[in-house]
């Protein structure tokens, strides 16, 4: 199986901060990398698709970046609706597999 | 958007068999630009993806939990369903439906997720 990493496990940010979030791959898996947020006692929501492409819906603010091994999710300007953990998910192959998450928080 | 919505029992004794079943609205099972997917949130945890099913009834299954699990379907339903057997304290999570591209292997819709609890 192919294994997912993120760093941190866990940040706080004021309102208006540049949140970045990497997700590390434990080998290449091209630009087959999805990320997702999920609030609280809610299912996840797809925000980005192969691994930069904007989910239709997804305010701007949020983009992803990266190919191969390493990924980056960058909220450009946090607002307090982004509090929430962010999941990554690779599709290189069977199983599909997601990172242990990270949670954002306000400052 | 299409909507999806887990159902089946929320307490299950050990060694008994999970049962759950997901109806799908708002769009059709038999596209076949989708897979129907199993995914699971162990209490506080990540996401552990169970396996999928093609509305022909082709499906694949985390090796984790292969020797366990089958997802069926019923086209004419709007359903599919998952069973997994002899569960243990393990197999406490929330348990989630999901639409899966099948090109793109995204989940792009999810049900609300069920808890489901395995207790004597």
């Amino acid at each position: 199986d192919i294994q997912m990493t993120q760093s941190p496990s866990s940040l706080s940010a004021s309102v208006g901060d540049r949140v970045t979030i990497t997700c590390q791959a434990s080998q290449d898996i091209s630009n087959y990398l999805n990320w997702y947020q999920q609030k609280p006692g809610k299912a996840p929501k797809l925000l980005i698709y192969d691994a930069s492409n904007l989910e239709t819906g997804v305010p701007s603010r949020f983009s992803g970046s990266g190919s191969g091994t390493d990924f980056t999710f960058t909220i450009s300007s946090l607002q307090p609706e982004d509090i929430a953990t962010y999941y990554c998910q690779h599709y290189d192959n069977l199983p599909f597999t997601f990172g242990p998450g990270t949670k954002v928080d306000i400052k | 958007q299409v909507q999806l919505q887990e159902s089946g029992p929320g307490l299950v004794k050990p060694s008994q068999t999970l049962s759950l079943t997901c109806t799908v609205s708002g769009g059709s099972i038999s596209s076949g630009a989708y897979y129907w997917s199993w995914i699971r949130q162990h209490p506080g945890k990540g996401l552990e993806w169970i396996g999928y099913i093609y509305y022909s009834g082709t499906t694949s299954y985390n090796p984790s939990l292969k020797s366990r699990v089958t997802i069926s379907v019923d086209t004419s339903k709007k359903q599919f369903s998952l069973k997994l057997s002899s569960v243990t304290a393990a197999d406490t999570a929330v348990y989630y439906c999901a639409r899966t591209g099948y090109t793109r292997s995204y989940f792009d819709d999810w049900g609300q997720g069920t808890l489901v609890t395995v207790s004597s």
